[in-house]
């Protein structure tokens, strides 16, 4: 499989779930990214992991909680979420966090009920 | 902070030229980008122009920049059904480490 790939592409939970998103990419990349999409807003860039090192969090609340055991991986643990976390979920990858391009996974479409 | 401006939405017919604006606010921008996001797909980089350059060309694409006013467009000749997407304009200051700021996105519907 090549790019970045996400799982799972929906996802409906209860506020008092857990649950978590995974992202992979296949390109070699050494950055990785969490970016929040909602309706109607600038997409909002979440989480910065670069060489697995989280270099930027911006100021999420602790109920989203991101995990880079390696380059290639990144998950995004979820708990005690509210109606207000539904959005797209979109995770990035690029070669470095100075690089130009960005490649993006399809998302993951959550739903907290 | 940066801040980047968009419309929400543009239609146009088969053909037709398409055009989608930007504003952006931070005069420190180094690079600029046009995405576009297919229905189901994430987004996927169409082009980006520096900030020392006005205008740039690549097949149907024409970005142009207008420093000054801090306006960005994207110019889709020949528009197809094809180019039914959203598309973003973003924004970044080149350096050691890059953030890049999205706007919201113009939905770009395509009448046949």
């Amino acid at each position: 499989e090549t790019g970045v790939t996400q799982t799972p592409r929906h996802l409906v939970m209860g506020m008092t779930n857990k649950k978590s998103l995974k992202c992979e990419q296949h390109l070699g990349h050494n950055a990785m990214y969490w970016y929040k999409q909602s309706a109607k807003k600038p997409l909002e860039l979440m989480f910065v992991y670069n060489f697995k090192e989280q270099t930027e969090n911006n100021s999420v609340p602790s109920r989203f909680s991101p995990e880079c055991p390696n380059s290639s991986h990144l998950f995004l643990h979820l708990h005690t979420l509210q109606p207000e976390d539904s959005a797209l979920y979109l995770c990035a990858s690029s070669q470095e966090t100075g690089d130009n391009e960005q490649f993006f996974g399809p998302g993951t479409r959550l739903t907290v009920l | 902070g940066e801040d980047v401006e968009q419309s929400l939405f543009l239609s146009v017919r088969e053909g037709d030229s398409s055009v989608i604006n930007c504003t952006y606010t931070d005069s420190s921008s180094t690079y600029l980008y046009w995405y576009k996001q297919e229905p189901g797909a994430g987004l996927q980089l169409l082009t980006y122009i520096f900030s020392n350059m006005d205008m740039k060309q690549d097949q149907r694409l024409t970005v142009l920049l207008n420093k000054k006013d801090k306006h960005l467009s994207l110019r889709i000749a020949d528009t197809q059904t094809g180019d039914s997407a959203i598309y973003f304009c973003a924004e970044s200051i080149a350096g050691g480490y890059q953030k890049v700021t999205f706007g919201t996105g113009t939905k770009l519907q395509v009448i046949p």
